[in-house]
Formats: structure tokens, C-alpha cells, sequence
């Protein structure tokens, strides 16, 4: 099993500042990682697949990067409603996926 | 509108049965693989099952594997997932998820359903 661990666990962020989480796997994925936000009460929502490229109505200010084992979501300029978790989930093996255990970006 | 319904969720004994459905709507349900990922309370996400669309493969977790059994009713543009030998840590809610691609990216989730197991 392909095991992603996500860092920090906890991002405090100010509105209006950058936001950058870690995403780790345990062995290499090339580019086969999507990132979900999800906020309380709600279903996850796709952001990002293949691990740069934006889902459908997402805005600009959420990129990913990354190959590999290592990857990242960066979120532009914080606004009230990008507070909430994240998680990145490798595709890899496409038969068994995993997720990370989230990352909550909350208000500092 | 594009839409997926869950239900059959509720409060269940250890070591019961519960069948779970989710309900596709606005889509080519056919054209599409279809998940079941849960969610343990305060918990993160657990991907449990996955079929394609013809039915054709099927994958179980090894958390479940045995124990459930996930199928699909294309003329009625339905998924299940059948659960048996329930145990208190399959208290979650349970999302059914749309495939994107055919590689196992989610990109329509329904609002989920909330398995309760406890005596």
C-alpha cells in the first residue's frame, strides 16, 4: 500500500497570505495525485488531478506542484472560504487509493 | 442536475447488515467507475470499493474486504454497497464518488450517509 502523509497537520494562516501543504509518498506516483478541499459538514470537492492540473471552476489561486514522492498545494492569498482541509490522495495504483490524513488550514 | 444521493445509512448493531444506495442523477451513469469512501468521525478519508462501469472489476480494501460487497444497476442508474459483519469501527459516513478519468479521480461526491454501529 502506497501510504501519503501530509504536513503540516495544522496551518494557521492569516486572510490574505499564502498557504503552502506538503504532500509525501511513500514511493514514487510520477504525477498521479489529486488534492480535496473539504470544508465542515460537506463532501470532499476535486481541486487539482495529476497533480498541477486545475478541476473544472477552480480558481487560480490553488496550484500544485510536485513528481514523484513530493508534491505540494499552494493557495494564493487566503480567502474566509478556502479555511478547511485538505487532503492529497495518490492514483497510482489506480485499483487501491489512498489518501493523506489532511491538512486544516485554519484562521491565525 | 448533476447530482449523487446516498441513503441506507442508520444505527446498527455489531455484526449486522446494512445495504447503502446512492442514487446518480444528470449523468451517463453507465460511462462512469464508481467508489465508495468513508469517513470515520473527526477522522480522514478511506477509500473502501471501487467497480467499473460494466461491472467488469471490482476491488475491495483490505479494511472490508470479505465483508462488503459493492455492485450497480445501470438501468437504474443506481450503486450499492452491501455490508455485512458490521463492526463499531465502521462507524463513518460513507460517500459514493464518480471517476473522472478511469484512474480512480473523484470528481462529483454525493452528501454522504452516516453508518452508526454500537449496541
Amino acid at each position: 500500500e502506497i501510504v501519503m502523509t501530509q504536513s503540516p497537520a495544522t496551518l494557521s494562516v492569516s486572510p490574505g497570505e499564502r498557504a503552502t501543504l506538503s504532500c509525501r509518498a511513500s514511493q514514487s506516483i510520477g504525477i498521479n495525485l489529486a488534492w480535496y478541499q473539504q470544508k465542515p459538514g460537506q463532501a470532499p470537492r476535486l481541486l487539482i488531478s495529476g497533480a498541477s492540473t486545475r478541476a473544472t471552476g477552480i480558481s487560480a489561486r490553488f496550484s500544485g506542484g510536485g513528481s514523484g514522492t513530493e508534491f505540494t498545494l499552494t493557495i494564493s492569498s487566503l480567502q474566509s472560504d478556502d479555511f478547511a482541509v485538505y487532503y492529497c490522495q495518490q492514483y497510482n495504483n489506480w485499483w487501491r487509493v489512498t489518501f493523506g490524513q489532511g491538512t486544516k488550514v485554519e484562521i491565525k | 442536475e448533476v447530482r449523487l444521493v446516498e441513503s441506507g445509512g442508520g444505527l446498527i448493531q455489531p455484526g449486522g447488515s446494512l445495504r447503502l444506495s446512492c442514487s446518480a442523477s444528470g449523468i451517463t451513469f453507465s460511462s462512469h467507475n464508481m467508489a465508495w469512501v468513508r469517513q470515520a468521525p473527526g477522522k480522514g478519508l478511506e477509500w473502501i470499493s471501487f467497480i467499473t462501469g460494466s461491472s467488469s472489476a471490482i476491488y475491495y480494501a483490505d479494511s472490508v474486504k470479505g465483508r462488503v460487497t459493492i455492485s450497480r444497476d445501470n438501468g437504474k442508474n443506481s450503486l450499492f454497497l452491501q455490508m455485512n459483519s458490521l463492526r463499531v469501527d465502521d462507524t463513518a459516513t460513507y460517500y459514493c464518488a464518480r471517476d473522472l478519468s478511469g484512474w480512480s479521480v473523484f470528481d462529483l461526491w454525493g452528501q454522504g450517509t452516516l453508518v452508526t454501529v454500537s449496541s
